[in-house]
């Protein structure tokens, strides 16, 4: 069993807000993603990491940042929240096995902006 | 662009009957193929792996097909329970990060 772990499980603000989606794992994965997902649609990458201080952007063009100061923490922040991020927002880590890689989730972040 | 495509939003089966479930895709050449398992409001849970050059893989009741010409993959559950109820998603795998299709949602009635 993964142990990746997500704060806030909900979140509801208000228009202009700023926030940080938490992100943590315990398993030393050096690799980390973030992911949007909206009902019955496909997961969009917005962010990825494959270790401390480094980060990318993924496929889907989004107004938030990430971090990686450490290996266990992933946090996402969006600087000014509008309605257009409410959606749900799923942390993942990966595990290497002969050149391919699992992803572990964590339960994801319920965001609705309003 | 990639694109992948799962075959029906949703599927509705018997208890006790297999479910195939498909994944089409175009535009890519991932070298390994994943499916996992997602339920409501949780984060999806890795089911299987299959690689390029393997034709099928099994796992207690699930069976996974890879054809790289077809570029297409099966994923079959035998004697299907209630309990297999929930959305399950393929992913393509390569040199950059795993992508996603939409997802198959799953209900198996008893």
């Amino acid at each position: 069993e993964a142990d990746i772990y997500q704060t806030p499980r909900y979140l509801v603000i208000g228009t202009g807000k700023k926030i940080t989606l938490e992100c943590s794992q315990t398993m030393g994965h050096d690799k980390m993603y973030w992911y949007q997902q909206d009902p019955g649609m496909e997961l969009h990458l917005i962010h990825y990491s494959y270790g401390v201080n480094s980060t990318e952007k993924g496929d889907l063009s989004s107004e938030s940042t990430v971090s990686r100061i450490r290996t266990e923490h992933f946090p996402l922040t969006l600087e000014s929240a509008r309605p257009s991020h409410t959606s749900q927002y799923l942390c993942a880590s990966s595990v290497e096995a002969g050149a391919s890689e699992k992803l572990f989730f964590g339960s994801g972040t319920q965001l609705s902006v309003l | 662009s990639q694109k992948i495509e799962q075959n029906s939003e949703a599927l509705n089966i018997q208890e006790g009957k297999t479910a195939t479930l498909t994944c089409n895709y175009t535009n890519y050449s991932p070298a390994y193929l994943q499916w996992y398992r997602q339920d409501p409001g949780r984060g999806p849970v890795f089911l299987l792996l299959i690689r390029e050059n393997e034709k099928e893989k099994r796992k207690e009741r699930l069976k996974v097909t890879f054809d790289t010409t077809l570029k297409q993959s099966l994923f079959h559950i035998t004697a299907s329970q209630p309990a297999d109820s929930a959305t399950y998603l393929c992913a393509l795998g390569g040199n950059t990060p795993l992508v996603f299709g939409k997802g198959t949602r799953l209900s198996v009635i008893a």
